[in-house]
């Protein structure tokens, strides 16, 4: 089974901080792990992906994300955030036949 | 032009009546799914379609059915609606050659059923 948690609904950092953003998962197989934005009122942006390559992922946007396997992680971080960064963030695992398990998100609030 | 399309986009309805939303996407996916969003729940998936002939019930389809009128083509069905399926509605989509790759979402349809 496959799931994945997401500590966390709310995060505020100031303009200029790191953003880090966590995300733990749980898999039966070698997991595919995503991180999406949502920002408001639209739909949902893949940020990057894990695919079983390079455990460092770097995404658009300044984002990039370590993948743990020894603490079934996959943290979203961003050295310095910019106003812009507010939104809804999404951890996902891919299992089986595509399907995929959402975390409940974490809404990112940057303080100018 | 938008490569997954989501129609309406907003909808606002009375506790009984049948609701038809529609997907329809230009990425030659052969996988669709559909979603509904809640506040603090994050999405869950309601049904999802490996292709024309190919549909399957996701974690909470009751009260819901689908139609997989063409591979471009999805629809989502509430026979009668009720206030508790108030939600945002996704369409997503992904191509089986990506095995599981990422998935691509429509901007979303909000209902509300009073």
């Amino acid at each position: 089974a496959q799931s994945v948690t997401q500590l966390g609904s709310h995060v505020s950092v100031s303009e200029g901080a790191l953003v880090l953003l966590r995300c733990n998962y749980s898999s039966s197989v070698p997991p595919y792990l995503f991180w999406y934005v949502q920002y408001p009122n639209q739909g949902l942006q893949l940020l990057l992906k894990y695919t079983s390559a390079a455990t460092l992922v770097k995404g658009i946007n300044g984002f990039e994300a370590e993948f743990k396997k020894s603490e079934t992680s996959f943290h979203l971080t961003k050295p310095s955030a910019h106003m812009s960064d507010a939104a809804e963030y999404f951890c996902a695992v891919s299992g089986n036949g595509n399907q995929f398990y959402f975390g409940t998100g974490t809404s990112l609030t940057v303080i100018p | 032009d938008a490569d997954v399309t989501q129609t309406p986009r907003n909808r606002i309805t009375k506790t009984g009546k049948r609701i038809m939303l529609e997907c329809s996407q230009t990425k030659g996916h052969d996988r669709m799914y559909w979603y509904r969003q809640d506040p603090g729940l994050g999405l869950q998936l309601i049904y999802y379609s490996f292709d024309v002939k190919d549909i399957n019930k996701g974690e909470i389809s009751d009260g819901y059915s689908v139609s997989r009128q063409a591979q471009a083509k999805f629809s989502l069905s509430l026979e009668s609606a009720i206030p508790n399926q108030t939600a945002l509605y996704f369409c997503a989509t992904s191509d089986s050659s990506g095995r599981r790759d990422e998935q691509f979402f429509g901007p979303g349809t909000r209902l509300t059923v009073l």
